[in-house]
């Protein structure tokens, strides 16, 4: 059972435009989110991330938006980049679970020039 | 400079043969963790150390071992048991096992099986 769900596969956006990412969660334990983003045969590397205490962090382009009644986060890239181009996965964590990360599918996006 | 690395880059591996993927840190973190990566699918967790000579089994324990030794290293061995060891293996890195767990990933070893 999926506890992290990211159900756009891909997204292709044109550069300048927002880039929004969704992810779902079904567990109502999970009190921390993260987004990651990775390029091919790299590893993660960490983009940003918000507390469920609060339903918005953002940091320069990236915004993350958190929806705890809907259990959805979003994370909006405005304005997209070409180097955005590249898989992102949300994960959550709960400190009843030793704040161990439950990674989505992850979705790429390919920002167009 | 402070980093995870793992080696190698790229492994082969005969059917039948025990393989053991290398991770260094030199962040001074507490906790460490093991991820394959398939396509089509989110990171799992292999095996985690929240401290040195400590460990527990992850999501897709079966088939692995691992050790910590030494807090700067932890190796992940990938046995004979595993039935479908051809991959993307992740280490990663945490500063510490009870606080929030922004986790700092090495390059990562593709691993495939012949």
């Amino acid at each position: 059972d999926q506890q992290v769900k990211q159900n756009s596969p891909s997204l292709s956006v044109q550069e300048g435009r927002i880039s929004i990412l969704n992810c779902d969660y079904t567990n109502s334990m999970f009190d921390y989110f993260l987004w990651y983003k990775k390029y091919p045969a790299e590893g993660p590397t960490f983009l940003i991330s918000i507390s469920s205490i609060k339903d918005k962090n953002e940091d320069g382009r990236f915004t993350v938006f958190l929806n705890k009644s809907a259990k959805h986060l979003s994370l909006h890239i405005v304005p997209s980049q070409p180097g955005d181009s590249a898989v992102y996965f949300c994960a959550a964590s709960a400190l009843e679970y030793g704040n161990k990360l439950v990674f989505g599918a992850g979705t790429i996006l390919r920002v167009k020039s | 400079d402070g980093g995870i690395t793992q080696s190698p880059k790229y492994l082969f591996r005969k059917e039948g043969q025990n393989v053991t993927l290398s991770c260094e840190q030199n962040l001074n973190h507490d906790a460490m963790y093991w991820y394959r990566q398939d396509p089509g699918q989110g990171l799992r967790l292999i095996y985690y150390s929240q401290i040195v000579n400590d460990f527990q089994k992850g999501d897709i324990a079966e088939g692995y071992s691992v050790s910590r030794e030494k807090k700067e290293s932890f190796p992940l061995t990938v046995t004979s048991a595993q039935k479908n060891p051809t991959a993307f293996y992740l280490c990663a890195s945490s500063p510490t096992s009870g606080s929030f767990n922004e986790q700092f990933f090495g390059p990562g070893t593709r691993l495939t099986v012949l």
